[in-house]
């Protein structure tokens, strides 16, 4: 069965590097999906991603995040430079439609020392 | 602005009793309505969603929901517990046109032998 993958599943940086997480969709997904969930709290929504460009992005989405698809595989979200509250697990997702639903990778947890 | 509510941080049940697990959603419009089920070290998994058409969902694992406009719920049920369906449970909603999702808080359902 088609998933969502992503790595690594545990990366552990300095405050203030940066960090890219990775994500490889489902191949014929078409939207993508950055989502985080600090530890104890509500999953959040960070960003949805269309045809090349953001289609959506929350308040948490500054410009210290980015998003890529720099291949025809690949989804990204960079981190510029890390701070402490940053620490979370990263859900990667996607959809075959803005209207279906999405299927979520396993996660990656970003700690930040 | 959208909100869920899920009733419950923890719900202890036995194995072959009920389950219910509660969610209220705040919304200005009808939304589409999902239950994702989280496992241990694993990522989000569809379990159902209400989008349009009959109100009671039948999901994946024997577990439903039914959508009740006039209370603004869409609780998640299971006729008779496993063990295996022991995980954190996370209503979500999405608006009609949109792609972002916005999460409850979750419920962590206990099965005990």
């Amino acid at each position: 069965e088609p998933e969502v993958t992503q790595t690594p599943s545990h990366q552990v940086t300095q405050m203030g590097q940066e960090v890219i997480l990775r994500c490889v969709p489902i191949s014929n997904h078409l939207y993508f999906y950055w989502y985080r969930q600090i530890l104890g709290q509500k999953v959040e929504f960070l960003v949805s991603f269309y045809n090349n460009e953001i289609s959506e992005k929350s308040e948490i989405f500054d410009d210290q995040f980015s998003v890529e698809r720099p291949d025809g595989s690949n989804f990204t979200l960079k981190i510029r430079s890390t701070k402490l509250e940053d620490s979370a697990m990263y859900f990667c997702a996607s959809s075959e439609a803005g209207e279906t639903e999405a299927f979520f990778g396993q996660g990656t947890r970003l700690t930040v020392v | 602005a959208q909100s869920v509510t899920q009733l419950g941080s923890h719900v202890s049940v036995s194995e072959g009793a009920l389950v219910l697990l509660r969610c209220n959603y705040s919304s200005s419009v009808p939304p589409y309505l999902f239950w994702y089920v989280q496992y241990p070290n694993q990522g989000l998994q569809l379990l159902l969603k209400y989008t349009t058409g009959a109100t009671l969902v039948k999901g994946i694992n024997g577990f439903e929901a039914e959508f009740k406009k006039s209370e603004t719920s869409f609780h998640l049920t299971k006729p008779s517990a496993h063990m295996s369906d022991a995980a954190e449970y996370f209503c979500a909603v999405r608006r009609v046109g949109f792609q972002k999702l916005v999460f409850g808080t979750g419920t962590r359902l206990l099965v005990s032998p």
